[in-house]
């Protein structure tokens, strides 16, 4: 079946610093790949997805591109502020990225950012 | 804004009652929603999916007549935790599926629920 493991943290890292956390799925066929972050005690925002081989996708300075050839969906920040302190999950599912036949999501186990100032 | 409400935010209750957690999407129509689980530390793990007008689908391991899932509208669906005990204790998150298809869901902020 479909899996996503993402790095083990906890990352901690100091402000202004480059950020990486690694992500790689398996997944028959072509799926959609997300990034979430779950800021504490709330649920899951969608911070940036990718739907196809290259596609690269970005948001709040954030960003992840879509590597088939490694199964790979890196996420990185060039520079991080501790507003980015949260717990980040890689996601993927299926279905046409047009239309509304996502399937359900298989999630990471999810890495703990916590950046000081 | 939030287009997903959960509510409540938090529950304290003894064990042996039984506690009702809502979700309502709130500027759309959710035919499918979904229940997931999260303890500390880790990640979702999905508990049910959620069929307005039918029967919940429920994932391995995961009592029906324990968490009881009624999706009785169109923009509701609430999970019934019964007879919970402190074991049940956990951050439960719903979320719905977005008909539009911009993202695979829209979550809600999750229930702490804290079974004494």
């Amino acid at each position: 079946g479909d899996s996503v493991t993402q790095m083990e943290g906890p990352v901690t890292l100091s402000e202004e610093a480059f950020l990486t956390i690694n992500c790689t799925y398996t997944a028959t066929g072509y799926p959609s790949l997300f990034w979430y972050v779950q800021y504490p005690g709330e649920g899951l925002q969608l911070l940036l997805k990718a739907t196809k081989a290259d596609d690269k996708g970005s948001n709040k300075g954030f960003e992840a591109t879509y590597r088939k050839e490694t199964t790979s969906f890196h996420l990185e920040k060039g520079s991080v502020q501790v507003s980015d302190s949260a717990v980040y999950f890689c996601a993927l599912t299926r279905g046409d990225a047009g239309g509304t036949s996502y399937g359900k999501l298989t999630f990471g186990q999810g890495t703990i950012l916590t950046v000081h100032p | 804004g939030a287009v997903v409400s959960q509510h409540p935010s938090r529950v304290i209750c003894k064990s042996g009652t039984s506690v009702k957690i809502e979700c309502r999407s709130l500027d759309f129509q959710a035919t499918t929603m979904f229940w997931y689980r999260q303890f500390p530390k880790q990640s979702l793990m999905l508990m049910a999916t959620s069929n307005e007008g039918s029967k919940a689908t429920y994932e391995q391991g995961v009592e029906k007549d324990k968490f009881l899932i009624n999706h009785a509208s169109l923009t509701l669906s609430t999970l019934t935790v019964t007879s919970a005990h402190p074991e049940d204790s956990s951050f439960y998150i719903c979320s719905a599926r977005d008909p539009r298809g911009n993202q695979p869901q829209h979550f809600g902020d999750g229930t702490r629920l804290s079974i004494l």
